[in-house]
């Protein structure tokens, strides 16, 4: 299995623009979260999904953020509009079922100029 | 929510030299697993790892989960190994994962 695949793997972008960041989870992995990792926060849930359903979205920081999972294989979480304050390196993660072990992608890393 | 603390927070190392480095929790915990961030930001999985011990190589972990706090053993540290290790943590109904601040080790030739 090719593990949690991110696009893209560097963002860089102007303030006010949206942004897609992309995930495909492990195949047969029912469990998908979002984290972002920064310098101050460290690595912070943003919301997960079980079995395409969002389940916990309270530390989605405002309503800039939205995410979805269209099917079981895909997952986007979007800003709209960035701000430089969303500089970040975004991680998506899926689970075979919760409570399981977790396998991350490679990681986004987002600059907002 | 679940509190999650590593220490130590730095930890430099000569090759070659053993390290500990330990994970305190503060709920009752269904869900535990240590990561490796190597310089190039990957996390990688080291041990899944929620009670017990496991042993892969040169590295090891113990939950001890009634006490809460695990403990994650190098040995014979290379330069490779040098990264950022997290602990992160889950329990109860609450599915997600919790991360420590980290440790960030440094092992010199």
């Amino acid at each position: 299995d090719a593990g949690v695949i991110q696009s893209p793997r560097h963002e860089v972008t102007e303030m006010g623009q949206e942004v897609t960041l992309r995930c495909k989870p492990i195949s047969g992995h029912n469990s998908l979260f979002w984290y972002r990792q920064t310098m101050m926060r460290g690595l912070e849930l943003l919301i997960y999904f079980n079995n395409n359903v969002p389940i916990d979205d309270s530390g989605m920081p405002e309503d800039r953020f939205s995410a979805k999972m269209p099917n079981a294989s895909f997952s986007t979480l979007k800003i709209q509009p960035s701000e430089p304050r969303d500089s970040a390196v975004y991680f998506c993660a899926s689970t075979p079922g919760l409570n399981t072990e977790a396998f991350f992608g490679q990681g986004t890393r987002l600059t907002v100029v | 929510g679940i509190q999650v603390e590593q220490s130590p927070p730095d930890l430099i190392l000569q090759e070659g030299a053993n390290s500990t480095l330990r994970c305190n929790f503060s709920d009752s915990v269904n869900n535990l697993q240590w990561f490796h961030q190597n310089p190039w930001g990957q996390l990688i999985n080291l041990f899944y790892i929620p009670s017990g011990t496991k042993q892969n190589g040169r590295l090891s972990a113990t939950t001890v989960a009634t006490e809460r706090y695990s403990l994650l053993y190098i040995s014979s540290s290379q330069t490779t190994d040098s990264g950022v290790y997290f602990c992160a943590v889950g329990g109860g109904s609450n599915y997600k994962l919790t991360f420590g601040k980290g440790t960030l080790l440094t092992v010199n030739p």
